[in-house]
């Protein structure tokens, strides 16, 4: 069965802190791994990976792509209480299907 | 402020009713979704539309029934639901490309949603 595993489900830090969140995946036909930040409404997009190997960064924000391990990690540097959001991991696989993975829940305290 | 629109924001509906929720994209985009999301959960897929034709149906129970007049409308009409079918329905949307070799979508762009209460 295809599924997306996101660790931690839930991560308590302080402002300045530097976080690292996972994303595992087995799923047939693998075209992308896309990472989106969730606040109230509508999840906004962040990276959107698909090859292995190269680091997209866009300022504090990072993120990269290991298809050898099936996985992802998204990395934010020097954290801010705006960071505080669910960091939703997507996989594209087949045509046109994206499935998401349960998020992390993050907390930044100032 | 998103460029895939979502009307309503807010529903409320009995058990009985008809209602239907409606999206719009303008960015030309020929790939359109619906999923649901239920409180701390991620978002669940239920129907995508590729070039105005029904692609997939995640065995969406028939009280759900999409439709898509044309590339930049989405609809998904309700009839008898349930409860549990409470939650906020997402609408996104995704370029799809035709290229020599695989085929390319560009990300989910996501509408606010409609939140749905079913009483």
């Amino acid at each position: 069965e295809d599924k997306v595993v996101q660790s931690p489900l839930s991560l308590v830090v302080h402002e300045g802190d530097t976080v690292t969140l996972n994303c595992s995946y087995e799923v047939t036909n693998f075209r992308s791994l896309l990472w989106y930040k969730q606040e109230k409404k509508a999840p906004t997009f962040l990276f959107m990976l698909t090859s292995s190997g190269i680091e997209k960064k866009s300022g504090r924000l990072s993120s990269i792509l290991d298809k050898k391990e099936l996985s992802s990690i998204l990395n934010i540097t020097a954290t801010q209480t705006g960071d505080s959001a669910i960091y939703l991991c997507a996989v594209l696989y087949n045509f046109n299907k994206f499935y998401f993975g349960s998020g992390t829940k993050l907390n930044v305290k100032p | 402020d998103t460029e895939v629109t979502q009307t309503p924001k807010h529903l409320v509906m009995g058990m009985t009713n008809k209602k239907s929720l409606k999206c719009e994209q303008h960015m030309g985009h020929r790939a359109m979704y619906w999923y649901k999301q239920k409180a701390k959960k991620p978002p669940e897929l239920m129907f995508v539309y590729s070039y105005e034709k029904l692609s997939i149906n995640e065995s969406v129970p028939s009280r759900f029934s999409p439709e898509c007049p044309n590339s930049s409308l989405l609809n998904l009409h309700l009839h008898a639901l349930q409860p549990e079918d409470s939650a906020l329905y997402l609408c996104a949307s995704s370029q799809v490309t035709f290229l020599r070799g695989p085929l390319y979508n560009s990300p989910l762009h996501f509408g606010n949603g409609t939140r749905l209460t079913v009483t």
